[in-house]
């Protein structure tokens, strides 16, 4: 089973700064990494699929990157209602898992 | 667009099977693979398994022998049942849309682009 160890596990950050979290993988998954944002009281968001492609409707600021172990979710221009936590999964193989989750709170 | 409602019983009794169904609506159960998810209460996601609309199914191991994921094309509906719940299985449970098999490429494509609201299981005597 493939382990994601995501990091930080909470960032305190201000507007406007720029917030990068990572995703490590226990063993090589290719690029099959995805990011979702989740937010009090709501089901998670789909925000990139396969390490780097945008989904529609997310706002530009959101990108990621890597492959085979380590990726990065990258925030730019951080805006107060990306105060969430994000979390990563794996699809390379199965049982499809996720990462513990990093919360991100606003100043 | 697509929109996925999760229905089923809120209060499950230890040791009984939790039942839940999925709707979709906006489009066909046809084509994609289907998806479970559980968060318990404060902590993180939990993968419990998918269905492809044919019927093909994967589940996690560390639930396997008491999950079961089934799919109605005709109701446009999938379900989930769990066996022998504990207080452990108590979470809010998520259905999601999980992915597509691409006929051109034959290769298969996992990741969950629409949720449903989740609905919240409680394991109580």
């Amino acid at each position: 089973e493939i382990v994601l160890t995501q990091s930080p596990d909470f960032q305190s950050v201000t507007p406007k700064e720029k917030v990068t979290i990572t995703c490590r993988a226990s063993q090589s998954i290719g690029s099959s990494l995805h990011w979702y944002q989740q937010k009090p009281d709501q089901s998670p968001k789909l925000l990139i699929k396969y390490a780097s492609q945008s989904i529609s409707g997310v706002p530009s600021r959101f990108s990621g990157s890597g492959s085979g172990t380590d990726f990065t979710l990258t925030i730019n221009s951080l805006e107060a209602e990306d105060a969430a936590t994000y979390y990563c999964h794996q699809s390379s193989s199965l049982p499809h898992s996720f990462g513990q989750g990093t919360k991100l709170e606003i100043k | 667009q697509v929109q996925l409602q999760e229905s089923g019983p809120g209060l499950v009794k230890p040791s009984e099977t939790l039942s839940l169904t999925c709707t979709v609506s906006g489009g066909s159960i046809r084509s994609y693979y289907w998806s479970w998810m559980r968060q318990p209460p404060g902590k993180g996601l939990e993968w419990i398994g998918y269905i492809y609309y044919s019927g093909t199914t994967n589940y996690n191991p560390s639930l396997k022998s008491r999950v079961t994921i089934s799919v109605d094309t005709s109701k446009n509906q999938f379900s989930l049942k769990l066996s022998s719940v504990t207080a452990a299985d108590t979470a809010v449970y998520y259905c999601a849309r999980g992915g597509y098999y691409d006929i051109l490429t034959g290769f298969s494509y996992y990741y969950m682009d629409v949720w449903g609201k989740g609905t919240t299981v409680t394991v109580s005597s």
